[in-house]
């Protein structure tokens, strides 16, 4: 039991469906991210959400757009997306922005 | 920026072999520095940390210390074991961040 829940693990879709992805930490936390974690590239930082507000976007598609309705729940909700999309994506969690963080197990998302 | 760089996998070894991988950042201010696990499957878990120079930060048999004059943070072992089989990440937070810089991460494989 890590703390934080992801659903679904694995997710295909075509370009044109539109899906979430679910996260869900028991923590206690105020801080939330989205990170995209690609084959040989360092974790990219997509969202950080602090007390359900949004403190950062790094030049994320807004195919991609996050929503965060209280502090224990973050979605990424995917619409259009294209083939260089399928990665891993992890939700994680901390105290407040910028505290070590306690990660999900990821979504393997594949994009047909 | 702040960025983190650490060396290329995949390293393989023999059990018992010592371990070294290493991590060197950039960053402005005073960085605290972290390395993090993701085994097979799974989330990134933080395996140790150091908030200031000279710190050495411990875990799992795992060693990290903090070196300013090299702007290192390189993670040793002094005996693998099949079950360290995984990627690590070096990742630095600055004090006046909402977020951490992760490095490319390092596969490590131990064979028997």
């Amino acid at each position: 039991e890590t703390g934080v829940t992801q659903t679904p693990r694995h997710l295909v879709m075509g370009m044109t469906n539109k899906k979430s992805l679910k996260c869900e930490q028991h923590l206690g936390h105020n801080a939330m991210y989205w990170y995209k974690q690609s084959a040989k590239k360092p974790l990219e930082l997509m969202f950080v959400y602090s007390l359900e507000e949004r403190v950062e976007n790094n030049s994320v598609p807004s195919r991609f757009s996050p929503e965060c309705p209280n502090s224990s729940h973050l979605f990424l909700h995917l619409h259009t997306l294209q083939p260089e999309d399928s990665a891993l994506y992890l939700c994680a969690s901390s105290q407040d922005p910028g505290q070590p963080q306690h990660f999900g197990d990821g979504t393997r998302l594949s994009i047909l | 920026g702040n960025s983190v760089t650490q060396m290329e996998g995949p390293v393989t070894l023999s059990e018992e072999a010592f371990l070294t991988i290493n991590c060197t950042y950039t960053a402005t201010g005073y960085p605290s520095l972290f390395w993090y696990v993701q085994y097979p499957g799974e989330g990134l878990q933080l395996l140790l940390k150091a908030t200031k120079a000279d710190d050495k930060g411990s875990n799992k048999g795992f060693e990290a210390t903090y070196r300013k004059e090299t702007t290192s943070f390189h993670l040793e072992k002094g005996s693998v074991q099949v079950s360290d089989s995984a990627v690590y990440f070096c990742a630095l937070r600055t004090y006046n961040n909402n977020d951490m810089r992760f490095g490319a991460g390092t596969r490590l494989t131990v064979k028997p």
